[in-house]
């Protein structure tokens, strides 16, 4: 079985600008969820689609949304990019929630300069 | 304030050395799941804990969550060089009426040869 698929995989944009990360969750997989990664604050919960719904969301600006299509592959945008907006961005699929195990991707490296 | 606190953040040892990382709270968990994380990867499923006392044992990882599912602990025998990576525990229970999963900050494990 694939695993969870993300692209890309690096990415550098200045500011102001948006940006589009796409996710491909496993097979079967209904939930998707986005973290973000920076070395100071950890991994921090953007949100999670389930069935095309918003189901969660954190604590982040509005500048930050997703969306889940009917095949349960999602993206997420980033608008007005900002340069602490730089971090690694994380999909992670589950069966059946985000609080369930997570099946991680490889994550996309965004570079805002 | 984080909901999860890791313990030690950075740890360097020797390969045949044996350690012990903490995962603690105030907060009670419904379940408990450990993940590792290699450059360059998304995290890794190690094991999920839910019963309050319970042990489990991957190899030479032993897990433990604590009796009353506020804490957890993985205890790594003779570590080698295949274990360096970033450890994540992450706690799952419900926040402002909905399961979400909460990272800890994580442990930076480095064996040396």
């Amino acid at each position: 079985k694939a695993g969870v698929t993300q692209t890309p995989r690096y990415l550098i944009k200045t500011r102001g600008q948006q940006v589009t990360l796409s996710c491909s969750p496993i097979s079967g997989h209904r939930s998707v969820s986005w973290y973000q990664q920076t070395p100071g604050q950890g991994l921090q919960f953007l949100f999670e689609y389930f069935s095309e719904t918003q189901r969660n969301k954190g604590n982040f600006p509005g500048r930050f949304s997703g969306r889940q299509f009917s095949n349960s592959r999602s993206e997420m945008n980033v608008s007005t990019l900002e340069l602490g907006d730089s971090a690694l961005y994380l999909c992670a699929s589950s069966l059946s929630g985000a609080y369930n195990e997570q099946f991680f991707g490889p994550g996309t490296r965004l570079t805002v300069l | 304030t984080q909901l999860l606190e890791q313990s030690p953040q950075f740890l360097s040892i020797q390969e045949g050395e044996n350690l012990t990382v903490y995962c603690n709270s105030s907060s009670v968990f419904s379940s408990l799941q450990w993940y590792r994380q290699e450059p360059g990867e998304g995290p890794v499923l190690l094991v999920t804990v839910v019963t309050g006392g319970e042990v489990k044992k991957l190899k030479r990882l032993t897990f433990q969550f604590g009796d009353a599912r506020k804490d957890s602990s993985l205890h790594i025998t003779a570590a080698q060089p295949g274990d360096t990576g970033l450890y994540l525990c992450a706690g799952a229970r419900r926040i402002q009426g909905a399961q979400k999963l909460v990272f800890g900050q994580g442990t930076r494990l480095t064996i040396n040869p």
